[in-house]
């Protein structure tokens, strides 16, 4: 069975750091893109960034580029999100998610999702 | 990036009816659409994926179509179950951005 668990979340204040963590299991991680998705309270669901299976290719919404890396171990199965100087806007729900890459029909979808992990940013 | 819009925002629906939800792509994306399912306090579930195509599991309710910049998701009798909301995900070219969401819930 396919488990994606996020853990890392918590409240920071405003320009604080936080690293987010994903642990993979039921399947061969180190084979697949990987992504994290975010949600603010009560708003709707926005791609933050994803990673090639290798980690030579990486993607970010332009709203968190320079401030937030993505990173994965496949050894120890796991995606990492490490966020600084983060800002009141990064609240949110955040998931991590197995992004499949369909040949025939052409297709690239988010199949399985992690329960997601709260981020608060407060002073 | 490419913008996604959905419409309506909201709508209210009765068990047993169709119900059709829109996507607009602020660019074509081909085909490379999907449709997500989310239920309060829960993550997204994967619904339709490539514009029509029918994720394993899913009831065959659920049907997709579109292409180029246009697409639709139809759930042709409501059942009370898929009282959530819907996004769609473009996935042509990152970010894979989401559209902001259709909330359906009980006329």
């Amino acid at each position: 069975e396919v488990q994606l668990v996020e853990s890392g979340g918590g409240l920071v204040q405003p320009g604080g750091s936080l690293r987010l963590s994903c642990a993979a299991s039921g399947f061969t991680f180190s084979t697949f893109w990987m992504t994290w998705v975010r949600q603010a309270p009560g708003k709707g669901l926005e791609w933050v960034a994803n990673i090639k299976q290798d980690g030579s290719e990486k993607f970010y919404v332009n709203s968190v580029r320079g401030r937030f890396t993505i990173s994965r171990d496949n050894a120890k199965k796991s995606l990492y999100l490490q966020m600084n100087s983060l800002r009141a806007e990064d609240t949110a729900v955040y998931y991590c998610a197995r992004e499949d890459i369909v040949v025939v029909p052409s297709a690239k979808r988010l199949s399985y999702w992690g329960q997601g992990t709260l981020v608060t940013v407060s002073s | 990036d490419i913008q996604m819009t959905q419409s309506p925002s909201s709508l209210s629906a009765s068990v047993g009816d169709r119900v059709t939800i829109t996507c607009r792509a602020s660019q074509s994306i081909t085909r490379y659409l999907n449709w997500y399912q989310q239920k309060p306090g829960k993550a997204p579930k994967l619904l339709i994926y490539a514009a029509s195509s029918l994720q394993s599991g899913v009831p065959s309710r659920f049907s997709g179509s579109g292409s180029g910049t246009d697409f639709t998701l139809t759930i042709s009798s409501l059942q009370p179950e898929d009282f959530a909301t819907y996004y769609c995900q473009q996935s042509y070219s990152t970010p894979h951005t989401f559209g902001g969401g259709t909330k359906v819930d009980i006329k």
